[in-house]
Order: structure tokens, then C-alpha cells, then sequence
């Protein structure tokens, strides 16, 4: 069974402050990892994606992946209460257009 | 481009009733996928087509669930006969696929929230 794990959380960080969501996968051969965000009763949407080791940064956004290690994260800088949401991290396992969630990460900005 | 678009978004059904949910994907994208999720199982993929083709029902719980893409613009998920423990947000997705350079990035809709009493 291929899986993506995260810490459900929830994850409470002060405003302004950097927030790190953690994932690991267990198939080896993944190749393409996502970030989603869902706010409460609303649908996923991207946030970013990243294929190549090391980091990827997009505004307040950076995702960083090991392969070696099986780990992707994100890192929110100067969080807001906007931010407070549900991360979910998904993975391709390359041969195919499946990509399998991880459960997510409840975050929690506080003003 | 509208988005993608799911009916009905929300709906009550009673047990033993059939139950048929809808989805139109984003124009040009060559990919449809049908999801659940759950507090208990996070979200789960249930089938999904390329070119109105189904390509992977593993995910479809039982016989009980069956989906069809009759054409690019339009697909189906139905339950029948629905249970209580079907009660779910079910989303449809859609992706443009290796046109968009490999691209796997999934787009979703607004999601049905199924109560089956």
C-alpha cells in the first residue's frame, strides 16, 4: 500500500511567524509531489508543486523535497490568519495521473 | 474558464435510494477524476478517465458505485442502492495532462456533500 503521511496536527503558530508541514511518502519511486490547501467546507486547491530535490520557493511558499530521505515540506513565511486552513500533501508515483493524499495538517494562525 | 463544475452540491438521500452525482470538467483537460473524502480516510480516489476512458476503478469501493464519462464535457458517479455509511463530500477533478508539458497538477470542483439517512 503506498502511502503519504502527515502530522494531522492541528498546528498553531503566532502571526508572522513561520510555519513548517511536514510529509513523507513511501513509495520510492515518486516523482512528483503537491501541496494543497482546503479551507474548512470548501474544495483543495494547489498551492505548489515540486519535482527535483532541494527547494522551491513561490512568495511566502517554499517547498522543499529529499528523496533519499522520502520527506517533502512546506514552509509558510510570515504566516497569517488567512493561512489557517488544512494542508493536504499528495504524490504521483510517476507512471500515472494518481495522485495519493496524505490525510493533512489542520494549521491554525493566531493574530 | 468556469472551473470545474459539480451538481447537485448538496444532497439527502434516504438509504436504498439511488443516488447520481454530477461534473463537468474544464474545457481541453484530458483528465476526470472522482474522489472522497472522509474525516476517518482523508480523501480518496475512486476511479478516474483519460479521454472519457476509465483507467483505474480500483478505488470504487463496490459494485455498488459505478461512474461513466459519455463524452469530454461531462461525467457521472452513481450509488445505487446508497447507505448511510456512503456519507461523504465526493469531488470531481480534472488535470489537461502530459499537453500541459507532464504537468499532473488536479483541479477540483466544489465538491457534493452526501448525507444518506
Amino acid at each position: 500500500q503506498k502511502e503519504v503521511e502527515q502530522n494531522s496536527g492541528p498546528l498553531s503558530v503566532p502571526e508572522g511567524a513561520i510555519a513548517s508541514l511536514n510529509c513523507t511518502y513511501s513509495d520510492r519511486g515518486s516523482q512528483s509531489f503537491f501541496w494543497y490547501r482546503q479551507y474548512s467546507g470548501k474544495s483543495p486547491e494547489l498551492i505548489m508543486f515540486i519535482y527535483s530535490n532541494g527547494d522551491k520557493e513561490d512568495g511566502r511558499f517554499t517547498a522543499q523535497l529529499n528523496k533519499a530521505s522520502q520527506y517533502v515540506s512546506l514552509l509558510i513565511r510570515d504566516s497569517q490568519p488567512s493561512d489557517s486552513a488544512t494542508y493536504l500533501c499528495a504524490v504521483n508515483q510517476g507512471s500515472n495521473y494518481k495522485l495519493t493524499f496524505g490525510k493533512g495538517t489542520l494549521l491554525t494562525v493566531n493574530p | 474558464d468556469a472551473g470545474v463544475i459539480q451538481s447537485p452540491r448538496h444532497e439527502v438521500t434516504e438509504m436504498g435510494q439511488e443516488v447520481t452525482l454530477r461534473c463537468k470538467p474544464i474545457s481541453g483537460h484530458d483528465y476526470l477524476f472522482w474522489y472522497r473524502q472522509t474525516m476517518m480516510r482523508g480523501l480518496e480516489l475512486l476511479i478516474y478517465f483519460n479521454n472519457n476512458v476509465p483507467i483505474d476503478d480500483s478505488g470504487m469501493p463496490e459494485d455498488r458505485f459505478s461512474a461513466k464519462m459519455p463524452n469530454a464535457s461531462f461525467s457521472t458517479l452513481k450509488i445505487q442502492p446508497s447507505e448511510p455509511r456512503d456519507s461523504a463530500v465526493y469531488f470531481c477533478a480534472s488535470s489537461p495532462g502530459p499537453r500541459a508539458g507532464g504537468q499532473e497538477t488536479q483541479y477540483f470542483g466544489p465538491g457534493t456533500r452526501l448525507l444518506v439517512l
